[in-house]
């Protein structure tokens, strides 16, 4: 089973529509959430932490965190063509010292918003 | 601008050969630094953390005298890929928590082993 799962998409939605882009974990000692973007080529770059049950937001961004469910997701609103990238959903697993490194992966989403 | 920098972006060698590329943490000093692998397609795997003045610590199933680290400074970790094989080639790509942030990756370094 692993650890960190996402449907690996791709995912479709024309430009302005809302993309949902979902993970589950395994592990529910886990205390910090991350969702990257990666663009083809290129390192991950983060878009949203969430530490906390509920919804964070940020722009455009929504990042949604059910422990209980052990469920994290990922809302774009108003999808822009630039969004067009792979998600990546990241965990920390391990908690205390210096930890905060050690991220599972899940294996990403890939997005494409189409004009 | 880049907080964590690796060196170099690109590399091209022949089966056999040892490669080494650089992870530098820009304004910042890390005291511990992390090494991922990606594949093609496929998600980033964390290979080893990278303890300043101390060994690094491997992850299950990473061969530490293949993945020679060495973290001499606080700005600097190196990854060495000893003896390269085609199998090894791949996007290498390291991380650094900066102080009262978040962890920042690197620009990543591919490595193609012909």
């Amino acid at each position: 089973q692993k650890e960190v799962e996402q449907n690996s998409g791709p995912l479709s939605v024309p430009e302005g529509a809302i993309a949902s882009l979902n993970c589950t974990y395994s592990d529910r000692g886990s205390q910090s959430f991350f969702w990257y973007r990666q663009y083809s080529g290129k390192s991950p770059e983060l878009i949203m932490s969430i530490y906390s049950n509920g919804d964070k937001e940020d722009g455009r961004f929504t990042a949604q965190l059910n422990k209980a469910s052990q469920y994290v997701s990922l809302l774009i609103r108003d999808s822009q063509p630039s969004d067009s990238a792979t998600y990546l959903c990241a965990v920390n697993m391990v908690a205390g010292g210096t930890s905060y490194g050690k991220l599972t992966f899940g294996q990403g989403t890939i997005l494409t918003v189409h004009p | 601008g880049a907080v964590v920098s690796q060196h170099p972006s690109r590399v091209i060698c022949k089966s056999g050969t040892s490669v080494k590329i650089e992870c530098r943490s820009l304004d910042f000093q890390a005291t511990t630094m992390f090494w991922y692998r990606q594949f093609p397609k496929q998600s980033l795997m964390l290979m080893a953390t990278s303890n300043e003045g101390s060994k690094a610590t491997y992850e299950q199933g990473v061969e530490k005298d293949k993945f020679l680290i060495n973290h001499a400074s606080l700005t600097l970790s190196t990854l060495t890929v000893t003896s390269a094989h085609p199998e090894d080639s791949s996007f290498y790509i390291c991380s650094a928590k900066r102080p009262q942030s978040e962890l920042f990756f690197g620009e990543g370094s591919r490595l193609t082993v012909l």
